[in-house]
């Protein structure tokens, strides 16, 4: 089992719906969640992070997280075709080391 | 400010040469990570300084040498790759270790890296 665990995708979304991404991870003791979107070529960009159960908004961007269920999720509302990138989960395991999930490419079409 | 600045943006090395890529912040953060990134791949952990220490070392091969020389400055020496070492190689820094208060990491823009 992958410590994080993401549908690989691709998502494709009309522009203007609300795209919903992901995540599963396997540590119980985790602590942070993060995640971030990368465009191709590029390095990866932190676009939100939560540590407490429950919803936490910035923007057209909503985290999730269920600790009890090991599942983070992200939700872009008002999805934009520059959106369009792979969105990366992340989580710091008990080590201290911050895994990252495989990513899930996301499609915005105008 | 949230910059990591990483240095050479590209290098093309050959198997035999030595290289060392460049990291730095002023962000006065106390952790700093080595990743590498193949296509289509997530960025995979090389190796964690924590305050200044290396505190995480994962299983790297001894072609690649960590150094921090000090709380702003990240290297990472090259010597003897193989060409399967082509990668984008990301440096990312935090306020605190993953652990702590702060963890969130901020990325440089990566060097990419071709050994030929």
């Amino acid at each position: 089992q992958k410590e994080v665990e993401q549908n690989s995708g691709p998502l494709s979304v009309p522009e203007g719906a609300i795209a919903s991404l992901n995540c599963t991870y396997s540590d119980r003791g985790s602590q942070s969640f993060f995640w971030y979107r990368q465009y191709s070529g590029k390095s990866p960009e932190l676009i939100m992070f939560i540590y407490s159960n429950g919803d936490k908004e910035d923007g057209r961007f909503t985290a999730q997280l269920n600790k009890a269920s090991q599942y983070v999720s992200l939700l872009i509302r008002d999805s934009q075709p520059s959106d369009s990138a792979t969105y990366l989960c992340a989580v710091y395991n008990q080590g201290g080391k911050l895994i990252f999930g495989q990513g899930t490419e996301l499609s915005v079409k105008p | 400010d949230t910059e990591v600045t990483q240095t050479p943006k590209h290098l093309v090395m050959g198997m035999t040469n030595k290289k060392s890529l460049k990291c730095e912040q002023h962000m006065g953060h106390r952790a700093m990570y080595w990743y590498k990134q193949k296509a289509k791949k997530p960025p995979e952990l090389m190796f964690v300084y924590s305050y200044e220490k290396l505190s995480i070392n994962e299983s790297v091969p001894s072609r690649f040498s960590p150094e921090c020389p000090n709380s702003s400055l990240l290297n990472l020496h090259l010597h003897a790759l193989q060409p399967e070492d082509s990668a984008l190689y990301l440096c990312a820094s935090s306020l605190g270790p993953g652990t702590l208060l702060n963890p969130e990491a901020f990325f440089g823009q990566g060097t990419r890296l071709t050994v030929v």
